[in-house]
C-alpha cells in the first residue's frame, strides 16, 4: 500500500540553524501540507502546496519557513533559522484532490537546542 | 484556535463494548470532517469520514455520524478490541483542504 514517507525521523539542530524536513508522498497524489504538533497540543495546519505553489498558509508559517518541491518526488520545508518554539513533530501529508483524506508520514522529531 | 473541540482527553471501555467519541465544532463552513487514529511516535492514520451532505458513514466497525444542526460529529467504534486502543482525532476542512484538529481522545479498550 503507497504511503508517505518522511526524514529523518528525528532532527537536533542548535538554535539559529537551517534545518530541512524530507517528505515523498503518495505517488499520484497533488496536494501536500506540512502539520505540526508541538508536545501536549494539537495538530496544527502550516501550509498547503498544489501546482507547485502555496494555496494556503497559517499564521505559523512565517518568512523563516519555506516549501519546495524541488524534483517532482520529494516535497521539502525548510525553517531558516531555527527557535527553541520550533521544537515539535513536522508531519507531511498528502491527498488527490482537495476534497479527499489526507495520508500522513511518520513525522520528523525536530527539536531545538 | 477552538473551533473543532473534543472536550473528553479520555475513554476507557471493556473489550466487545462499544466506544463513542464525540466531537464539536463552530465553522459552520466545514464541509468534511474526519477521524484520525494516532499511535505514539507515529503519523495520524485516516479512519473514516463523512461530507456535509450525510448524516452517516459506515466502515466495517467503524461508523461517523454527522448532526449539522448541532455541529457536532461521533465516532462509534462497535465492538472495541485492545488493538483500538490509541488516541483519536477529529479534523474538519472547508473548501481550502487544510484540517483544523481536535485536541484528541485517548481511548483504551480494557481486555
Amino acid at each position: 500500500e503507497p504511503e508517505v514517507t518522511q526524514t529523518p525521523s528525528h532532527q537536533v539542530t542548535q538554535m539559529g540553524q537551517e534545518v530541512i524536513l524530507r517528505c515523498v508522498p503518495i505517488s499520484n497524489h497533488l496536494y501536500f501540507y506540512w502539520y505540526r504538533q508541538i508536545l501536549g497540543q494539537k495538530v496544527e495546519f502550516l501550509v498547503s502546496f498544489y501546482n507547485n505553489e502555496i494555496s494556503e498558509k497559517s499564521e505559523i508559517f512565517d518568512d523563516q519557513f519555506s516549501v519546495e518541491r524541488p524534483d517532482g518526488s520529494n516535497f521539502t520545508l525548510k525553517i531558516r533559522s531555527t527557535k527553541l518554539e520550533d521544537s515539535a513533530m513536522y508531519f507531511c501529508a498528502s491527498s488527490e484532490n482537495r476534497y479527499n483524506e489526507q495520508f500522513f508520514g511518520p513525522g520528523t522529531r525536530l527539536t531545538v537546542l | 484556535d477552538q473551533q473543532v473541540k473534543q472536550n473528553s482527553p479520555s475513554l476507557s471501555v471493556q473489550e466487545g463494548r462499544i466506544s463513542i467519541l464525540n466531537c464539536d465544532y463552530t465553522n459552520s463552513m466545514f464541509d468534511y470532517f474526519l477521524w484520525y487514529k494516532k499511535y505514539p511516535a507515529e503519523g495520524p492514520t485516516f479512519l473514516i469520514s463523512i461530507s456535509s451532505i450525510k448524516d452517516k458513514n459506515e466502515d466495517g466497525r467503524f461508523t461517523v455520524f454527522l448532526n449539522k444542526s448541532a455541529k457536532h460529529l461521533s465516532l462509534h467504534i462497535v465492538p472495541s478490541q485492545p488493538g483500538d486502543s490509541a488516541v483519536y482525532f477529529c479534523a474538519a476542512s472547508g473548501n481550502t483542504g487544510k484540517l483544523i484538529f481536535g485536541q484528541g481522545t485517548t481511548l483504551q479498550v480494557k481486555p
